[in-house]
């Protein structure tokens, strides 16, 4: 199996900041990536696909990057919205389908 | 507008199964997978397997061979996911979820909440 970890794996900052979260993969997965996005209670959401692709209606303050093992996601400007979530990143690259620990984000 | 929605919270006593639902709608339930990820409390997310809406083919995860069935009944739109053998474990928010491109899943339900426990 392919294990995803990121870091850091929680996160504090404020309104209009600029973060960085950081995946890796246990073994190439090639562009084959996704974010995900969970709030507390809900369903997590999609927001990232194919490692760099966005969502349709997710804000372009999302934005990722990266192949093969190491990628990164980024949160431009954060919004309020943005906070109380925890972030995962998802191999697509084979099965079972793995999911990194997540990144609890908080506002400062 | 794609709505995935699941049956309610089961609580279960161990060594029993449970089987949860998914109704599907605004979209093609034969043209797309249907999988299922659970999340124990305060843990990340666990992929389960899925099933394809048209043919009814599986795939399960090495860890729940043998407890996991998921089947479908295309006319009502609906898969279920019956897990049996339960242990405290097991315990978790188990939620469906639509599979588009490789494997990401774009459209959730809501999430259905099984207890284990004595």
């Amino acid at each position: 199996d392919i294990q995803m970890t990121q870091s850091p794996s929680s996160l504090s900052a404020s309104v209009g900041d600029r973060v960085t979260i950081t995946c890796r993969a246990s073994q190439g997965i090639s562009s084959w990536l996704a974010w995900y996005q969970q709030k507390p209670g809900k369903a997590p959401k999609l927001l990232i696909y194919t490692a760099s692709s966005l969502q349709s209606g997710v804000p372009a303050r999302f934005s990722a990057s990266g192949s093969g093992t190491d990628f990164t996601l980024t949160i431009s400007s954060l919004q309020p919205e943005d906070f109380s979530a925890t972030y995962y990143c998802q191999q697509a690259n084979s099965f079972p389908i793995t999911f990194g620990p997540g990144t609890r984000l908080e506002i400062k | 507008q794609v709505q995935l929605v699941q049956s309610g919270a089961e609580v279960k006593k161990p060594g029993a199964s449970v089987k949860v639902s998914c109704e599907a709608s605004g979209h093609t339930f034969s043209s797309f997978t249907l999988h299922w990820v659970r999340q124990a409390p305060g843990q990340s997310l666990e992929w389960m397997g899925w099933i394809n809406g048209g043919n009814g083919i599986t795939k399960y995860s090495q860890k729940f061979q043998g407890r996991i069935t998921i089947t479908r009944d295309t006319s009502a739109n609906t898969a279920y996911m019956e897990l049996s053998s339960l242990r405290s474990e097991d315990t978790a928010v188990y939620y469906c979820a639509r599979a588009v491109g490789k494997t990401y899943f774009d459209y959730w339900g809501q999430g259905a909440l099984v207890t284990v426990s004595s």
